[in-house]
């Protein structure tokens, strides 16, 4: 599985649009790009999953440019119940394990 | 179907001793898996099953670990022999197969004494 590196932490106000960048330099041609949010002592929950230029759903959007080397989360509007951890993983979607591989992940802090 | 859910919640045990735990994946899904979460670092992978088969197991921390899934239904994780290094926060999740999408329990949060 590809190696992703992203911020450790981040702060935002609320209502404000937040954009998590996720760096995966060795994303192989078959991988897709999959984000999943923690909030404590929870187990994390699916957000959204892209391969390639944009993706929207209720929550949030996944911006991938062409290279696909890299790909951004965008929340709009954040809430402090935004307040998470928000990890990147990028893997292919058809292989024999689908083991998740999550890094350290991103703590946002939402403040009022 | 209420989603996955593992029991118990917490478990404080003694060193030396064994522990079980059982996770119920969401009925339709095939594919159930273990992860364990340390404070401060994101989960980490243990073992998945497909149906009652277990297909990867080389990622167990120790041969005092162990999973089952007898009837591909619930699974349940055994620590054998505990170690307060085993301290930590054990998820389960379930997926359909081929999928990213994977749900996940609310964890069981062991701490050994």
């Amino acid at each position: 599985l590809a190696k992703t590196t992203q911020p450790i932490s981040m702060d935002s106000y609320e209502g404000q649009e937040v954009n998590i960048t996720c760096s995966h330099n060795n994303i192989a041609t078959n991988d897709y790009i999959t984000w999943y949010q923690q909030f404590p002592s929870q187990g994390p929950r699916f957000i959204i999953q892209g391969y390639k230029t944009k993706v929207t759903n209720e929550v949030a959007s996944l911006f991938i440019p062409a290279d696909r080397k890299s790909s951004t989360l965008s929340l709009p509007r954040v809430s402090l119940s935004d307040t998470a951890v928000y990890y990147c993983l990028v893997g292919e979607e058809d292989n024999a394990g689908n083991m998740l591989t999550f890094g350290g992940g991103t703590r946002l802090m939402v403040k009022p | 179907d209420t989603g996955v859910s593992q029991d118990p919640r917490h478990k404080i045990t003694k060193r030396g001793q064994n522990v079980t735990f059982r996770c119920d994946p969401i009925s339709e899904h095939n594919r159930l898996y273990w992860y364990r979460q340390t404070l401060g670092q994101g989960p980490e992978f243990l073992t998945y099953f497909q149906n009652e088969a277990q297909l990867e197991k080389s990622r167990l921390l120790s041969d005092r670990f162990s999973a089952e899934r007898p009837k591909g239904s619930f699974s349940t994780l055994e620590i054998q022999r505990t170690e307060q290094g085993d301290s930590a926060m054990y998820l389960c999740a379930s997926s359909w197969p081929g999928s990213y999408e994977q749900y996940f329990g609310p964890g069981t949060r062991l701490t050994v004494t």
